[in-house]
Order: C-alpha cells, then structure tokens, then sequence
C-alpha cells in the first residue's frame, strides 16, 4: 500500500508568515509523529499523536508551534509568525504503535522542506 | 535533544569494501533502529535490533547492539554505489509511554564507484 506523504514537498515563505504542513500516515497507523532535522543534524521530535489525541508535545519549541489530527488520520502542523531558525525538513511517521513495549517501527515521508526567508 | 552519537561523522570507502558505521547512546532503551537517509529526505527503514538480542543480519547489513557499553554497530558489506547515504541510529527508550525515537547526528557514507 501507499506509504506516508507529505505535502508541499517544499515551501517558501517569508518571516512572519504562517504555515500549514500535511502529513497523510499510512492507512490504518494510529501512531502519528512529526519530526525536525536541522542542517546537519539528525531528526529530533516534536509531538505525537496517538489517534485524535496530542499524546505528548513536549518537543514543540515553543507555542508558535501546533498540530492536530481532528479525524484520526491526516495531520497538520500549523507555524504562527514564521522565523529564520524555524527552516528545517520537517518529517513525519506514522506507526502500528500502541502500548508501551511494542515494537516500534516508524515509517517516515519523504518531509516537507520549510524555508523561511 | 539528540540521544546518540554516531561515529564516524563521515566515511568514504571504495564499491566493495565493507562500511562500519557506530552508534552510542546515554539512556536504557527497548530497541535501537538504523535508518538510512538520502539526500537529506525521508528516512528508510533498515533494521531493527532488540534490547534483548546482541546481533542481527539482514541481507548485507549486520547489527550488533552492547547494551553493557551503550552502544551498536551497523555493517554494510560489499557496499555499492547505490549504498552512499547518511545513516542514523534511533533508540526506542524504556519504560512505560515510550514512544519517540531519539536520533543521533548520523554517518556520512560515501561509496566510490
């Protein structure tokens, strides 16, 4: 089946601007993550979503910052009043994830490049 | 932050050589995963080893995990061109609600043809 996807696949914007990213997880995946990379750097977490609900955000720098998955399924994450450092490849995974134990395996999209100008 | 280290930074080998990629890591954790990256896009999946197990294979790829010094290995052999990537350990952390993965910093790979 279809894996994860991600749209746009990139997207410029100008500071001060907000943005919307879309992560459409693997069909039947009630684990949903959302993930930055830096330049150079490895994937570090944001926020995950087990079914509707924000499980945990506490990887979301600060509260400009927001995402939501109303239906369980597709997710967003929003960025109020964009800024230089919030450039990045923002990721997401979903997973079959759900209790404490199990075996983890996430599944990544190809990511949405954010460039804020 | 980020939970683990990989080493070396970068490697560039010879088609056929073999790559050693290693990974440390700080805190207990329920499995490690390697991932792979091209051109700095989505992640794939290679493989995961865990807690309880001290080496896995699979096609070309060997893992090894020592959980007593933290660490884990990952061994590319035969490496091709198509091999060239960067690669990432991830750890699953212990305990209950764990979740997240914690990625290191990763492995430059380049193989020459």
């Amino acid at each position: 089946g279809a894996g994860v996807s991600q749209t746009p696949s990139n997207k410029v914007t100008e500071k001060g601007k907000y943005v919307e990213l879309r992560c459409d997880p693997i069909s039947g995946h009630t684990a949903l993550y959302w993930y930055r990379q830096s330049l150079g750097q490895g994937p570090e977490f944001l926020i995950y979503f087990q079914g509707t609900g924000a499980a945990d955000d506490s990887g979301l720098p600060n509260d400009r910052f927001f995402a939501v998955r109303p239906e369980g399924s597709v997710s967003t994450l929003k960025i109020q009043r964009t800024e230089r450092g919030d450039s990045a490849v923002y990721l997401c995974a979903s997973s079959l994830y759900t209790l404490a134990g199990d075996v983890n395996e996430q599944f990544f999209g190809p990511g949405t490049r954010l460039t804020v100008l | 932050s980020q939970q683990g280290e990989e080493d070396p930074q970068a490697l560039s080998i010879q088609e056929g050589e073999n790559a050693t990629m290693n990974c440390s890591y700080k805190t207990s954790i329920n499995n490690l995963q390697w991932y792979r990256q091209n051109s700095g896009r989505g992640l794939v999946h290679l493989i995961l080893i865990r807690s309880n197990e001290r080496e896995k294979h699979s096609g070309r790829l060997r893992v090894t995990l020592d959980t007593s010094k933290k660490s884990s290995s990952l061994l590319i052999t035969a490496s091709r061109a198509a091999d060239t990537a960067s690669y990432f350990c991830a750890t699953d952390a212990s305990g209950a609600g764990s979740y997240q993965l914690t990625f290191g910093k990763g492995t430059k790979l380049s193989v020459i043809p």
